[in-house]
């Protein structure tokens, strides 16, 4: 079975600065990860999504993530933080069919002027 | 491309009454899902669709959730009686056939 941890449930970053949101998974199958952002009272947005190919995956909004097999992880990163990156963050696996998709109980990030 | 359309964005009931929520997903979406989001938390999955037949319900409270998606295409997800913890946000979401979900806008619900 897949699951999702989310280190910090909350992080907070200056305007410009590095966003790092990290995600580790647990999965018996070649997962496939994905990360999404929730605004307030939204749904949630597909920002990226890693299913086999390459290993760093570029996405909306300047947000990119790198799969590292080794480590279990999917870490997602931005270089600079603006002030509309706040929301909260979830990452989530699933197998390459699309099953048990489960998703983590998400990072909520702020960004201070 | 039209998104996941949900109905309605919020409801109120009391403890014991009913409540349905509705869902269109993105045309020829095939596999559909209903998720259960509560304050703070991620979405859990409550039941999933592949057209008409449910694939996975295994954390549907079936004692008093009940969905269904006549014809493949639109869903409904009832709860009868609710009480004061299913108060969350109900998303829907359909999944592309390249393997992501995307979401409808979720419809909160409070159980007062």
């Amino acid at each position: 079975a897949q699951s999702v941890t989310q280190l910090g449930s909350h992080v907070s970053v200056s305007e410009g600065a590095l966003v790092l949101l990290r995600c580790n998974y647990s999965s018996s199958v070649p997962p496939y990860l994905f990360w999404y952002v929730q605004y307030p009272n939204q749904g949630l947005q597909l920002l990226l999504k890693y299913t086999s190919a390459a290993t760093l995956v570029k996405g909306i909004n300047g947000f990119e993530a790198e799969f590292k097999k080794s480590e279990t992880s999917f870490h997602l990163t931005k270089p600079s933080a603006h002030m509309r990156d706040a929301a909260e963050y979830f990452c989530a696996v699933s197998d390459n069919y699309g099953q048990n998709f489960v998703f983590g109980p998400g990072t909520r990030l702020s960004v201070l002027p | 491309e039209a998104g996941v359309a949900q109905s309605p964005r919020y409801k109120i009931i009391e403890k014991r009454q009913s409540v349905a929520f509705w869902c269109n997903p993105i045309s020829g979406h095939a596999t559909l899902y209903w998720y259960q989001q509560i304050l703070g938390q991620g979405p859990k999955l409550l039941i999933q669709f592949q057209n008409n037949g449910v694939v996975d319900d295994s954390q549907l409270p079936k004692d008093r959730f009940s969905a269904e998606r006549l014809k493949g295409v639109d869903s409904t997800l009832k709860i009868q009686p609710a009480k004061l913890e299913d108060s969350a946000v109900y998303l829907c979401a359909s999944r592309h056939s390249t393997g992501e979900q995307y979401f409808g806008p979720g419809t909160r619900l409070t159980v007062t």
